[in-house]
């Protein structure tokens, strides 16, 4: 099945950098989606993305699906204390009735130093 | 609040039980769908409906598993015969199904303990 490699698995960084993390899939996909998930919460959708080579910014975010449809990389600008959590790529395919289920990488752990 | 609600957040189950959780998706979302998510791991796919309808099934659910969606509206998802392999996070997320694009909206979970 298809599987999702997602890094670093960990980041420290001090607050007001910028921070980069990607994803990369065995099997090419037709969306790929971002998203962030504090403690106790479910995750929440940041940037989707439809297009090879489609670029999107949310805010200090922006996300790229990379044109071999095999990876994606979020970017983060001026990070800040709230940016801490846990981020998830998650891809899928299209198939005749609509979109298969998601697949998700096993996320990238974000912690800010103030 | 009009996002995906479940209940109950979080529930303490002796090995053996049975348990019940619910899911109540966006009001106007068509699909409805269960992940389970481990400690230090991604959301996995489990089970998901299109209204009513189960349309797919993970080999992640056991027969002790057993989904619903009876009017196309809330879910409800029953583990029989509880086992402590069965302690997770169970998500719940839902998506209108339009031109092919259709983002998870996710629930805060049920955290099920097995003890």
């Amino acid at each position: 099945g298809q599987q999702l490699n997602q890094s670093p698995q960990s980041m420290f960084i001090q607050e007001g950098e910028d921070v980069s993390m990607n994803c990369t899939s065995s099997s090419i996909f037709n969306t790929w989606l971002w998203y962030k998930q504090d403690p106790g919460e479910g995750p929440v959708l940041l940037i989707a993305l439809y297009k090879a080579g489609e670029l999107t910014s949310n805010g200090r975010l922006t996300a790229q699906f990379g044109i071999t449809r095999k990876d994606s990389f979020l970017n983060i600008s001026a990070s800040i204390p709230s940016d801490v959590g846990i981020y998830f790529c998650a891809g899928q395919y299209r198939v005749n009735s609509g979109n298969t289920p998601l697949v998700f990488g096993k996320g990238t752990r974000l912690s800010v130093i103030a | 609040d009009t996002g995906v609600s479940q209940d109950p957040r979080h529930k303490i189950t002796k090995r053996g039980q049975n348990v019940t959780f619910r899911c109540d998706p966006i009001s106007e979302h068509n699909r409805l769908y269960w992940y389970r998510q481990t400690l230090g791991q991604g959301p996995e796919f489990l089970t998901y409906f299109q209204n009513e309808a189960q349309l797919e099934k993970s080999r992640l659910l056991s027969d002790r598993f057993s989904a619903e969606r009876p009017k196309g509206s809330f879910s409800t998802l029953e583990i029989q015969r509880t086992e402590q392999g069965d302690s997770a996070m169970y998500l719940c997320a839902s998506s209108f199904l339009r031109d092919w694009i259709s983002p998870l909206h996710f629930g805060n979970g049920t955290r099920l303990t097995v003890t």
